[in-house]
Protein backbone atom coordinates (compact mmCIF):
# COMPACT_ATOMS: atom_id res chain seq x y z
CA UNK A 1 0.00 0.00 0.00
CA UNK A 2 0.49 3.89 0.07
CA UNK A 3 1.93 4.02 -3.46
CA UNK A 4 2.53 7.50 -5.44
CA UNK A 5 2.79 7.85 -8.76
CA UNK A 6 4.74 10.73 -10.47
CA UNK A 7 4.37 11.33 -14.29
CA UNK A 8 6.40 12.00 -16.11
CA UNK A 9 9.55 10.38 -15.04
CA UNK A 10 11.83 12.62 -17.50
CA UNK A 11 11.27 15.86 -19.46
CA UNK A 12 13.21 17.95 -21.71
CA UNK A 13 12.35 21.55 -22.60
CA UNK A 14 13.48 24.47 -24.02
CA UNK A 15 14.38 27.44 -21.74
CA UNK A 16 11.12 29.80 -21.55
CA UNK A 17 8.91 27.16 -21.60
CA UNK A 18 6.67 25.14 -18.87
CA UNK A 19 6.83 21.99 -17.67
CA UNK A 20 3.76 20.35 -15.58
CA UNK A 21 5.15 17.27 -12.88
CA UNK A 22 1.84 15.39 -11.62
CA UNK A 23 1.73 13.85 -8.49
CA UNK A 24 -1.10 11.33 -7.40
CA UNK A 25 -1.64 9.12 -4.13
CA UNK A 26 -2.91 5.94 -5.62
CA UNK A 27 -4.35 4.12 -2.67
CA UNK A 28 -4.73 6.52 0.14
CA UNK A 29 -6.04 10.06 0.32
CA UNK A 30 -3.72 12.48 0.57
CA UNK A 31 -4.31 16.51 2.13
CA UNK A 32 -0.85 17.15 2.11
CA UNK A 33 1.67 16.37 -0.23
CA UNK A 34 5.45 17.53 -0.58
CA UNK A 35 7.57 18.40 -3.16
CA UNK A 36 11.27 18.25 -2.81
CA UNK A 37 13.95 19.06 -5.64
CA UNK A 38 17.41 16.94 -5.65
CA UNK A 39 20.64 18.80 -7.27
CA UNK A 40 23.42 15.90 -8.24
CA UNK A 41 25.01 14.72 -5.26
CA UNK A 42 23.20 16.72 -3.21
CA UNK A 43 20.34 15.75 -0.05
CA UNK A 44 16.42 16.49 -0.73
CA UNK A 45 15.53 20.14 -0.43
CA UNK A 46 11.81 20.78 0.65
CA UNK A 47 10.53 23.38 -2.10
CA UNK A 48 7.02 23.37 -0.80
CA UNK A 49 4.28 21.87 0.80
CA UNK A 50 0.86 21.48 -1.15
CA UNK A 51 -2.09 21.84 0.78
CA UNK A 52 -5.34 20.18 -0.63
CA UNK A 53 -7.79 23.15 -1.32
CA UNK A 54 -6.01 25.73 -0.38
CA UNK A 55 -2.73 27.56 -0.86
CA UNK A 56 0.85 25.98 -0.82
CA UNK A 57 3.69 26.57 1.40
CA UNK A 58 7.06 27.67 -0.27
CA UNK A 59 10.48 27.12 1.92
CA UNK A 60 13.00 30.01 1.78
CA UNK A 61 14.27 31.05 -1.39
CA UNK A 62 11.77 29.18 -3.37
CA UNK A 63 9.93 31.44 -5.72
CA UNK A 64 5.98 30.93 -5.61
CA UNK A 65 5.31 32.16 -9.31
CA UNK A 66 7.97 30.24 -10.98
CA UNK A 67 6.92 26.96 -9.37
CA UNK A 68 3.34 26.73 -9.05
CA UNK A 69 1.32 24.25 -7.10
CA UNK A 70 -2.21 23.16 -7.36
CA UNK A 71 -3.77 20.31 -5.34
CA UNK A 72 -7.23 20.27 -6.28
CA UNK A 73 -7.88 17.25 -5.29
CA UNK A 74 -7.08 14.69 -2.33
CA UNK A 75 -5.24 12.45 -4.84
CA UNK A 76 -3.55 14.95 -7.25
CA UNK A 77 -1.23 17.43 -6.57
CA UNK A 78 0.83 19.67 -9.75
CA UNK A 79 4.01 21.45 -9.83
CA UNK A 80 4.11 24.16 -12.92
CA UNK A 81 7.85 25.10 -13.07
CA UNK A 82 7.11 27.96 -15.36
CA UNK A 83 9.53 29.80 -17.82
CA UNK A 84 12.05 27.17 -17.22
CA UNK A 85 15.51 27.84 -17.35
CA UNK A 86 18.62 25.27 -17.03
CA UNK A 87 19.20 26.18 -12.98
CA UNK A 88 16.21 24.70 -13.44
CA UNK A 89 17.67 21.06 -14.36
CA UNK A 90 17.23 18.62 -11.46
CA UNK A 91 15.54 15.86 -9.88
CA UNK A 92 11.73 16.71 -8.85
CA UNK A 93 10.15 14.23 -6.04
CA UNK A 94 6.89 14.95 -4.78
CA UNK A 95 5.88 12.49 -1.43
CA UNK A 96 3.33 11.89 0.71
CA UNK A 97 1.54 10.18 3.94
CA UNK A 98 -1.08 7.95 4.55
CA UNK A 99 -1.59 9.47 7.82
CA UNK A 100 0.07 12.06 9.91
CA UNK A 101 3.61 10.32 11.51
CA UNK A 102 3.72 7.44 9.23
CA UNK A 103 6.58 7.37 6.89
CA UNK A 104 6.74 9.92 3.69
CA UNK A 105 6.70 7.77 0.70
CA UNK A 106 8.18 9.19 -2.46
CA UNK A 107 6.75 8.70 -6.18
CA UNK A 108 9.64 7.88 -8.57
CA UNK A 109 10.70 11.18 -9.89
CA UNK A 110 11.15 13.69 -12.32
CA UNK A 111 14.63 14.22 -14.20
CA UNK A 112 13.90 17.44 -15.67
CA UNK A 113 16.64 18.79 -18.60
CA UNK A 114 15.83 22.80 -19.58
CA UNK A 115 18.36 23.12 -23.07
CA UNK B 1 18.19 26.02 13.40
CA UNK B 2 18.12 22.55 12.09
CA UNK B 3 21.03 20.79 11.35
CA UNK B 4 21.35 16.97 10.24
CA UNK B 5 24.96 15.26 10.03
CA UNK B 6 25.93 11.97 8.68
CA UNK B 7 29.45 11.26 6.89
CA UNK B 8 29.80 11.93 3.08
CA UNK B 9 30.87 8.27 1.95
CA UNK B 10 31.72 5.19 3.08
CA UNK B 11 32.85 1.72 1.63
CA UNK B 12 32.74 -1.78 2.99
CA UNK B 13 33.12 -5.47 1.68
CA UNK B 14 30.54 -7.43 1.07
CA UNK B 15 29.71 -9.62 3.99
CA UNK B 16 30.73 -6.93 6.08
CA UNK B 17 28.22 -5.00 8.80
CA UNK B 18 28.56 -1.33 8.38
CA UNK B 19 27.11 1.17 11.05
CA UNK B 20 26.08 4.89 9.26
CA UNK B 21 25.69 7.74 12.11
CA UNK B 22 23.49 10.13 11.70
CA UNK B 23 23.92 13.13 14.79
CA UNK B 24 20.55 15.95 14.58
CA UNK B 25 19.51 19.13 16.15
CA UNK B 26 16.46 20.42 15.18
CA UNK B 27 13.60 22.65 16.04
CA UNK B 28 11.43 19.73 17.20
CA UNK B 29 11.20 15.78 17.07
CA UNK B 30 8.49 13.29 15.77
CA UNK B 31 10.61 10.70 14.61
CA UNK B 32 14.06 9.65 13.00
CA UNK B 33 13.82 8.06 9.73
CA UNK B 34 16.08 5.79 7.55
CA UNK B 35 15.83 5.97 3.78
CA UNK B 36 17.68 4.26 1.13
CA UNK B 37 18.76 6.06 -2.58
CA UNK B 38 19.91 4.01 -5.53
CA UNK B 39 21.31 6.84 -8.18
CA UNK B 40 19.02 8.61 -9.86
CA UNK B 41 16.29 6.83 -8.28
CA UNK B 42 13.44 7.98 -5.63
CA UNK B 43 14.32 7.21 -1.91
CA UNK B 44 12.59 3.95 -0.35
CA UNK B 45 11.79 4.01 3.42
CA UNK B 46 14.11 1.61 5.25
CA UNK B 47 13.15 2.46 8.48
CA UNK B 48 11.64 4.49 11.64
CA UNK B 49 12.40 5.64 14.88
CA UNK B 50 10.63 7.71 17.52
CA UNK B 51 11.13 6.21 20.67
CA UNK B 52 15.09 5.70 22.12
CA UNK B 53 16.43 2.05 21.13
CA UNK B 54 16.94 -0.53 18.33
CA UNK B 55 14.16 -1.61 16.16
CA UNK B 56 15.24 -4.41 13.87
CA UNK B 57 14.03 -5.33 10.22
CA UNK B 58 16.36 -7.84 8.60
CA UNK B 59 19.62 -6.96 7.68
CA UNK B 60 18.94 -3.50 8.78
CA UNK B 61 18.67 -1.80 12.17
CA UNK B 62 18.36 1.52 13.13
CA UNK B 63 19.24 3.21 17.15
CA UNK B 64 17.87 6.35 18.69
CA UNK B 65 19.03 8.21 21.22
CA UNK B 66 16.75 11.12 21.81
CA UNK B 67 18.77 13.01 24.56
CA UNK B 68 21.87 12.46 22.62
CA UNK B 69 20.72 13.91 19.50
CA UNK B 70 21.76 10.60 17.46
CA UNK B 71 20.89 7.84 15.19
CA UNK B 72 23.13 5.03 13.65
CA UNK B 73 21.80 2.28 10.53
CA UNK B 74 23.46 -0.93 10.99
CA UNK B 75 23.62 -2.89 7.70
CA UNK B 76 24.94 -6.39 8.12
CA UNK B 77 25.50 -9.41 5.76
CA UNK B 78 26.14 -6.61 3.28
CA UNK B 79 25.65 -7.08 -0.84
CA UNK B 80 26.93 -5.51 -3.71
CA UNK B 81 22.97 -4.38 -4.38
CA UNK B 82 23.25 -2.21 -1.02
CA UNK B 83 25.57 0.00 -2.74
CA UNK B 84 23.72 3.11 -2.54
CA UNK B 85 23.14 6.83 -0.54
CA UNK B 86 21.33 6.32 2.98
CA UNK B 87 19.50 9.38 3.56
CA UNK B 88 18.96 10.32 7.41
CA UNK B 89 15.41 12.18 7.65
CA UNK B 90 13.78 13.79 11.09
CA UNK B 91 10.11 15.35 11.41
CA UNK B 92 9.95 18.14 13.57
CA UNK B 93 6.45 17.75 13.68
CA UNK B 94 3.53 15.49 12.50
CA UNK B 95 2.36 15.89 9.52
CA UNK B 96 4.88 18.10 8.34
CA UNK B 97 7.58 17.36 5.59
CA UNK B 98 10.93 15.28 6.86
CA UNK B 99 14.15 17.33 7.22
CA UNK B 100 16.81 15.63 5.02
CA UNK B 101 20.59 15.06 6.08
CA UNK B 102 22.89 14.83 3.04
CA UNK B 103 23.27 11.38 2.23
CA UNK B 104 25.91 9.14 3.28
CA UNK B 105 27.07 6.94 -0.30
CA UNK B 106 28.19 3.39 0.58
CA UNK B 107 30.10 1.57 -1.80
CA UNK B 108 30.01 -2.42 -1.10
CA UNK B 109 33.05 -4.18 -2.83
CA UNK B 110 33.71 -7.75 -3.47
Amino acid sequence: GAVVSQHPSRVICKSGTSVKIECRSLDFQATTMFWYRQFPKQSLMLMATSNEGSKATYEQGVEKDKFLINHASLTLSTLTVTSAHPEDSSFYICSASPRSGSPLHFGNGTRLTVT
Amino acid sequence: GQNIDQPTEMTATEGAIVQINCTYQTSGFNGLFWYQQHAGEAPTFLSYNVLDGLEEKGRFSSFLSRSKGYSYLLLKELQMKDSASYLCAVSNQAGTALIFGKGTTLSVSS
